[in-house]
């Protein structure tokens, strides 16, 4: 079993629809999780943290964290083309960042 | 100018030979990291350093070595390069602020072993 698990994708959204993406983790006494953004060939970018229970807000994009059922989520509100890219989902375990194997999301016009 | 810096950022080189990778940076951070990255199967820890003197292995250390310079810098070394070493290769830093310990990364270097 993986310790950070996602589904690959690809997640087809239209355009200004909200996006879904789902992550679990085996690690219960993980305390920190990360959303990471990555471009096709590009490095991976810090969009959303989180580590308290609940939902946390940052413009477009809400996380979602349930430590009791060990899931995180993100939600892209009003989904735009540039939001195509491949999502990765990070546990801190140990220490260390632990990653999902990303779930790409593609916007269509 | 970028804070984390990778060279090269593409290489192509033959298998049995040694390279390295080399990733510096300006943020002042004491953790490093080396990443690999393969299609579908996301970020995979190499070795990890949270300071000079503090070097650890990752999860998939095998076939690599790493050298901790100076805070600033931080090399990723093949010692007889092998064609499933192909990959694209991140270095990151990390240190402790208002989003935990979130990682900063390098551009990445593409690397090709034939």
């Amino acid at each position: 079993q993986k310790e950070v698990e996602q589904n690959s994708g690809p997640l087809s959204v239209p355009e200004g629809a909200i996006a879904s993406l789902n992550c679990t983790y085996s690690d219960r006494g993980s305390q920190s999780f990360f959303w990471y953004r990555q471009y096709s060939g590009k490095s991976p970018e810090l969009i959303m943290f989180i580590y308290s229970n609940g939902d946390k807000e940052d413009g477009r994009f809400t996380a979602q964290l349930n430590k009791a059922s060990q899931y995180v989520s993100l939600l892209i509100r009003d989904s735009q083309p540039s939001d195509s890219a491949t999502y990765l989902c990070a546990v801190v375990s140990w220490g260390k960042l632990q990653f999902g194997a990303g779930t790409q999301v593609v916007v269509t016009p | 100018d970028a804070d984390v810096t990778q060279t090269p950022r593409n290489r192509i080189t033959k298998t049995g030979k040694r390279i390295m990778l080399e990733c510096s940076q300006t943020k002042g951070h004491d953790r490093m990291y080396w990443y690999r990255q393969d299609p579908g199967l996301g970020l995979r820890l190499i070795y990890y350093s949270f300071d000079v003197k503090d070097i650890n292995k990752g999860e998939i250390s095998d076939g690599y070595s790493v050298s901790r310079q100076a805070q600033a810098k931080f090399s990723l070394s093949l010692e007889s390069a092998i064609p499933n070493q192909t990959a694209l290769y991140f270095c990151a830093t990390s240190d402790l602020g208002d989003r935990g310990y979130e990682q900063y990364f390098g551009p990445g270097t593409r690397l090709t072993v034939t």
